[in-house]
């Protein structure tokens, strides 16, 4: 059974950093391309990160509203994706999805249950 | 970055009603486009990916389909579980971009 868990959401202040981590089982975590989208309150979804796999260098594209603060990473031989966040801002306030490659045919796509980040003094 | 125009914003229909929705992309996306189902608290689901190919599982009643840069989403009959918020994403450049989603609610 394919799983994305994500951890590391919580409480934080303005300016401050936090990483959040996704854990994945159940397929090849190596092979698929991985993305962070996000939700604010109220709001709609944003797809903000995306790291590609080891044959494509793992190379990453941002949104522009995080390009310079969040930072995308994996570790494949710990099945994990990472998203360390700094200089947070309130607006970055969100449940935040770790998914397993965004637009991907079939039943390539698959979402975690996401982690909530809230960025208040 | 490619802007994602859904249309209506939100709508109220009754079961049983034939519903569409509309996205429509700022330049050419080729069929790169999904649709998303959300209810509250509740993870996405996609529905539909490449423009018109329904997700496994996915009730025959929701169906997708393009003209050039303009999107449909159309559900043919209107079950209970279908009020919720729907979303377009583009897939075809970065940034992804999603609609900003139409509420369906119940007449």
């Amino acid at each position: 059974e394919v799983q994305l868990v994500e951890s590391g959401g919580g409480l934080v202040q303005p300016g401050g950093s936090l990483r959040l981590s996704c854990a994945a089982s159940g397929f090849t975590f190596s092979d698929p391309y991985m993305d962070w989208v996000r939700q604010g309150p109220g709001k709609g979804l944003e797809w903000i990160a995306r790291i590609r796999n080891k044959a494509h260098s793992f190379t990453t594209e941002y949104a522009a509203s995080v390009k310079g603060r969040f930072t995308i990473s994996r570790d494949d031989s710990k099945n994990s994706l990472y998203l360390q966040m700094n200089s947070l801002k309130t607006e970055d306030t969100a449940v935040y999805y770790c998914v397993r490659q965004l637009g991907g045919s079939g039943d390539g796509e698959f979402w975690g249950q996401g982690t909530l980040v809230t960025v208040s003094s | 970055d490619i802007q994602m125009t859904q249309s209506p914003s939100a709508m109220s229909a009754s079961v049983g009603d034939r519903v569409t929705i509309t996205c429509r992309a700022s330049q050419g996306i080729t069929n790169s486009l999904a649709w998303f189902q959300q209810k509250p608290g509740r993870v996405p689901k996609r529905l539909i990916y490449t423009a018109s190919s329904l997700q496994s599982g996915v009730p025959s009643r929701f169906s997708g389909s393009a003209s050039g840069t303009e999107f449909t989403l159309t559900i043919s009959s209107l079950q209970p579980e279908d009020f919720a918020t729907y979303s377009c994403l583009q897939y075809y450049s970065y940034p992804f971009t999603f609609g900003q989603g139409t509420r369906l609610e119940i007449k």
